[in-house]
């Protein structure tokens, strides 16, 4: 069974530019997420979709970071414009349902200068 | 809200030694509790988890078991080697109504040989 696909891994940009992850959840995954992890601290919610539907964008900062999944498979995270305090590791995960496993690729390093 | 609090690493031992990272949650009702394990230039993985109080969960060595009565979820392992070198995460998953994962910062060990 494939994992969770991401990409790019690493990425550099320049703060106010803008930047787009993808994500590719394990097959009939019907929750995803979509995780900050900045360095030296645990993983953080930003945003939680169930099938094309978004269960929870609480902690996403809507003025500068947008998520869609619209054919309720694949996904896309795109920051814009990109602050410094933006670089983080940016993680993708997918379970059968809310409450189950998460199983989480690979990451994507984000470095804004 | 829901909290996790976990040691503050880097934890550095010789192989063969004795590990306990120490975990302490803070939840309503009766979450379950994972700790995930995140090796260099990867993604997050399950390493084990209880989903009920005296519930023990093992893995490749490692076991946690779930005390309700001291809120904790310290992780063991008899002997540790260079392999688990690694980043362990420590979280809850809520009981009830919208299930949401927090996790705590991580605990960086060390294994030298």
């Amino acid at each position: 069974e494939a994992g969770v696909a991401q990409s790019p891994r690493y990425k550099i940009i320049e703060k106010r530019q803008s930047v787009a992850f993808w994500c590719n959840p394990i097959s009939g995954h019907a929750t995803l997420y979509w995780y900050q992890q900045i360095l030296g601290q645990g993983p953080k919610l930003l945003i939680q979709f169930q099938n094309n539907g978004v269960v929870d964008d609480s902690q996403l900062p809507k003025d500068r970071f947008s998520a869609e999944r619209l054919k309720g498979v694949d996904s896309t995270l795109k920051i814009q414009p990109a602050k410094l305090e933006d670089s983080a590791v940016y993680l993708c995960a997918s379970s059968p349902g809310a409450g189950d496993e998460q199983y989480f690729g690979p990451g994507t390093r984000l470095t804004v200068t | 809200g829901n909290s996790v609090t976990q040691m503050e690493g880097p934890v550095t031992l010789s192989e063969e030694a004795f590990l306990t990272i120490n975990c302490t949650y803070t939840a309503t009702g009766y979450p379950s509790l994972f700790w995930y394990v995140q090796y260099p230039g990867e993604g997050l993985q399950l390493l084990l988890k209880a989903t009920k109080a005296d519930d023990k969960g093992s893995n490749k060595g490692f076991e946690a078991t779930y005390r309700k009565e001291t809120t904790s979820f310290h992780l063991e392992k008899g002997s540790v080697q260079v392999s688990d070198s690694a980043v362990y995460f420590c979280a809850l998953l809520n009981s009830g109504g919208y299930q949401k994962v927090t996790f705590g910062t991580g605990t960086k060990l060390q294994v030298i040989p």
